[in-house]
């Protein structure tokens, strides 16, 4: 069975750090572009950042670019996002994607 | 970076059509474009219909299809069903960055 957990989420003050996490099962990370995706409350999808499968190539949404960095694991078959200097306006749910699949997310919320 | 635009919300009778299109502020949408369309359903993750213009996936519906109409990508219901009730999102790729749009909010009425 193919599965994305995300985990790592939580209540952050602003300005500082959360690590999200996306381990994979029943696939294999590494071949395929992998995505992080972040709905804000009540509001529509937002694509964040995507990553290469081979890693050679990443991207990131202009509002995220140098406070967030996209990375992957191919040994543990998962997936990351470390964001830093964050902001009230990052609070979401955030979603790791497949092509195919999509995890059920992990919320951040960003509040003093 | 692009604007992606649908509409925002369209209503279908039971057993009716609907198309929904997804448009890009840089121009006509092509295959190049690799338009996606996701459903989400309230409270739920979204969740993959149609990848690069028109391949469904192994759970898509057949009454679900994609293709370019006019410029743009476009997502065809035939013969709706209460439970296709959703919002649906478009996302193209330019290049490395992809973008969604705004969302359709599908209402079987």
């Amino acid at each position: 069975e193919v599965q994305l957990v995300e985990s790592g989420g939580g209540l952050v003050q602003p300005g500082g750090s959360l690590r999200l996490s996306c381990a994979a099962s029943g696939f294999t990370l590494s071949s395929y572009w992998m995505n992080w995706v972040r709905q804000a409350p009540g509001k529509g999808l937002e694509w964040v950042s995507n990553i290469k499968g081979d890693g050679s190539e990443e991207n990131y949404v202009d509002s995220v670019k140098g406070r967030f960095t996209i990375s992957r694991d191919s040994a543990k078959n998962s997936l990351y996002l470390q964001m830093n200097g964050l902001r009230a306006e990052d609070t979401a749910m955030y979603y790791c994607a497949s092509p195919y699949y999509w995890g059920q997310g992990i919320l951040v919320t960003v509040s003093s | 970076q692009a604007v992606v635009t649908q509409e925002p919300s369209l209503t279908v009778s039971p057993g009716g059509t609907v198309t929904l299109t997804c448009g890009s502020s840089t121009g006509a949408v092509t295959s190049g474009h690799y338009p996606y369309w996701f459903q989400q359903k309230p409270g739920q993750a979204p969740r993959t219909l149609i990848l690069d213009t028109s391949n469904k996936h192994s759970w898509t519906p057949a009454r679900f299809s994609g293709s370019l109409l006019g410029g743009k990508a476009a997502l065809t219901l035939l013969g709706a069903l209460p439970e296709d009730e959703a919002e649906y999102y478009c996302l193209l790729s330019y290049g490395g960055p992809r973008v969604f749009g705004g969302g359709t909010k599908l209402t079987v009425l």
